[in-house]
């Protein structure tokens, strides 16, 4: 089976640009969480899409938002970019079932300029 | 608030040389689950094991073992006989039920550096 795939590896993009960064789950996982990695707040959670529908979300500004597809592939969006979303973007699929454990993809390495 | 800390930040071992991760948390619900994911040099998360809070009992995989104890909110995370490929940063996270989803909140990580 294959596993969590997210489209682009890397991303460079200027401040005040946006970016939609795409994440395909394993296949029957309806479950997608994204999370933000960096060195100096650690993994936080952004929000998990279920069944099309935002499940639940952390404590980030609007400017980040997602969506997920009737295939359960899931995009983030971040707009108006700012220096500190340089991040890794993980993306993490899981069946459904509340807290199942999560697979994470390879990630998106975001720089800012 | 829920809240998980690895308060050690860097361990380093000669291989074959066990090594004990620490992991504490916080949370005020009484059903929650725990889990622990490694992540080498490559970036993926790799996950290793899911507890949850009604099951205190140890489990072994191998070369892994965790130890939860209920009483003091900790859930360890021990490797025996390590080698090179463990080297990478582990993360113990927690996930409440009454969050009503899948949000994980992460420790900070714990860096091991496994040599020769």
């Amino acid at each position: 089976k294959a596993g969590v795939t997210q489209t682009p590896r890397y991303l460079i993009k200027t401040r005040g640009q946006q970016v939609t960064l795409s994440c395909s789950p394993i296949s029957g996982h309806r479950s997608v969480s994204w999370y933000q990695q960096t060195p100096g707040q650690g993994l936080q959670f952004l929000f998990e899409y279920f069944s099309e529908t935002q499940r639940n979300k952390g404590n980030f500004p609007g400017r980040f938002s997602g969506r997920q597809f009737s295939n359960s592939r899931s995009e983030m969006n971040v707009s108006t970019l700012e220096l500190g979303d340089s991040a890794l973007y993980l993306c993490a699929s899981s069946l459904g079932t509340l807290n199942n454990e999560q697979f994470f993809g390879p990630g998106t390495r975001l720089t800012v300029l | 608030a829920q809240k998980v800390t690895q308060a050690q930040t860097e361990i380093s071992v000669v291989e074959k040389e066990d090594v004990t991760l620490d992991c504490v948390y916080e949370t005020r619900d009484t059903t929650y689950y725990l889990f622990w994911y490694k992540q080498p040099p490559s970036g993926e998360l790799v996950f290793l094991i899911r507890r949850n809070s009604f099951d205190e009992q140890n489990e072994i995989s191998g070369r892994y073992s965790w130890n939860f104890q209920k009483s003091t909110s900790s859930f360890n995370f021990t490797i025996t006989a390590s080698q090179v490929v463990d080297s990478a940063v582990y993360f113990c996270a927690l996930s409440e039920v009454t969050g009503g989803g899948n949000k994980l909140t992460f420790g900070t990580g714990t860096q091991l550096k496994v040599e020769l």
